[in-house]
């Protein structure tokens, strides 16, 4: 069993719709990152996370540390939100373990 | 700022060859990652730095995989001799402490 795991592994959805992609890990951490990336391969940091949520623009992301749990919403939902969605966590110190990625299509 | 540089973006090689990729992390962060991803096993650590020095290289997969990191400004990744399966997209990125990550744009390995 990996120790990020993320559902789904695909997601379709029409434009506006709300989005939610959950992660579950099951190690101890220091933090947990959410990253974007686009088709073209470049990696984006969204949010890094240690409690409670944090929000940036249409882009929500929450965690529950004692359910080792984390989610990311995207509201209002836009094509140009299509990417894969990857969920990754700090084991102590700086090292990062990934999970496997969400890939989110929005159709017009 | 720049960003994280990586060169080159795409690297077509024979098998048995040498190959050599190159990151330029932001200036003023201390801490540089190289990571390696497939489709197979997703995204990878394979080596980090702190302060130029290497802190953990566990996930660098066998002995023809060598990092280095001569100055704060510069880091080179080196796989000799290169194999098929070593065909990857390998990123760099850089952080101020533990704060957020900022990754290269990526080099694309193939290995023929």
């Amino acid at each position: 069993k990996n120790e990020v795991e993320q559902s789904p592994q695909n997601l379709t959805a029409q434009e506006g719709e709300f989005i939610t992609i959950n992660c579950s890990y099951s190690v101890g951490i220091s933090a947990l990152h959410w990253l974007q990336q686009h088709p073209g391969g470049g990696i984006v940091s969204l949010f890094m996370l240690s409690s409670g949520k944090k929000k940036h623009g249409r882009l929500i992301a929450t965690i529950n540390i004692q359910e080792k749990h984390s989610s990311l919403h995207i509201t209002a939902s836009h094509p140009r939100d299509s990417a894969v969605y990857i969920c990754a966590v700090n084991r102590g110190a700086q090292k990062l373990v990934f999970g496997q990625g969400t890939r989110l299509t929005i159709n017009p | 700022d720049a960003g994280v540089i990586q060169s080159p973006r795409h690297e077509v090689t024979e098998m048995g060859q040498e190959v050599t990729l190159r990151c330029k992390p932001i200036s003023g962060h201390d801490y540089l990652f190289w990571y390696r991803q497939t489709m197979m096993r997703g995204l990878e650590l394979l080596i980090y730095f702190n302060n130029n020095v290497p802190i953990d290289d566990s996930g660098m997969p066998e002995d023809r995989f060598s990092a280095k990191m001569p100055n704060a400004s510069f880091s080179t990744l080196k796989i000799q001799p290169s194999e098929p399966r070593d065909s990857a997209v390998y990123f760099c990125a850089s952080s101020l402490g533990p704060r957020g990550y900022t990754f290269g744009s990526g080099t694309r390995l193939t290995v023929v």
